[in-house]
């Protein structure tokens, strides 16, 4: 069964400092892949997503991520960080063929120090 | 900002009584799916509606269930409330039965005690 793991439930950086959020797939089959950020009493923003094509994926708010085939990971990751990207981060994968459905990772979540 | 609006924001509920969450898709689109997401943990499928039938459940007991109206806006409900069902329920819409371009509405936050 399709699944994503994400490691550490949380990342410390200070601002100004590399991002690098880490997700795993499981997937028998060719996957398609989400990051989503959550801001505190909100619902989930899509980042990014990775369909087909170009295996590093261009977000919103400069964050990027690179589909790795042979290492079955996703990492999300942003060269400076900003206080305003503190919050929760989720992994995700689509499962399904005649519907589809999203199977979301524990989260992330971000903390961003002056 | 998505057109996914979700309603109420926050309600509190008695263990045993029933709730209805509300959530209004995004114009144009014609399927609606529905997540709860526990405290600390990621958002977890309970079912979809496409085309205002019930097309693909999660693992969730038959105490959830759902509605979609002809103008494509959804409705979950929860019968017998347990104190486990307090979460964030978010509601996704999307055009068709993929989720490539799925939206999330804002959430209700559900406390049952």
């Amino acid at each position: 069964a399709q699944s994503v793991t994400q490691l550490g439930s949380h990342v410390s950086v200070s601002e100004g400092a590399l991002v690098l959020l880490r997700c795993n797939y499981s997937s028998s089959v060719p996957p398609y892949l989400f990051w989503y950020v959550q801001y505190p009493n909100q619902g989930l923003q899509l980042l990014l997503k990775y369909t087909t094509g170009a295996t590093l994926v261009k977000g919103i708010n400069g964050f990027e991520a690179e589909f790795k085939k042979s290492e079955t990971s996703f990492h999300l990751t942003k060269p400076s960080a900003h206080m305003s990207d503190a919050a929760e981060y989720f992994c995700a994968v689509s499962v399904g063929t005649g519907f589809q459905k999203l199977v979301f990772g524990t989260g992330t979540r971000l903390l961003v120090s002056p | 900002e998505t057109g996914v609006t979700q309603s109420p924001t926050h309600l509190i509920k008695t263990r045993g009584q029933q709730v209805t969450l509300r959530c209004s898709s995004q114009s144009g689109h014609n399927t609606v799916s529905w997540y709860q997401q526990a405290l600390g943990q990621g958002p977890q499928f309970i079912f979809q509606y496409y085309r205002e039938e019930e097309n693909g459940r999660g693992n969730f007991p038959p105490r959830f269930s759902g509605l979609q109206f002809p103008n494509y806006s959804s409705e979950l409900n929860v019968n017998a409330l347990e104190l486990d069902d307090s979460a964030l329920y978010l509601c996704a819409s999307s055009s068709g039965q993929g989720v490539a371009e799925a939206f999330f509405g804002q959430g209700t936050r559900l406390t049952v005690v």
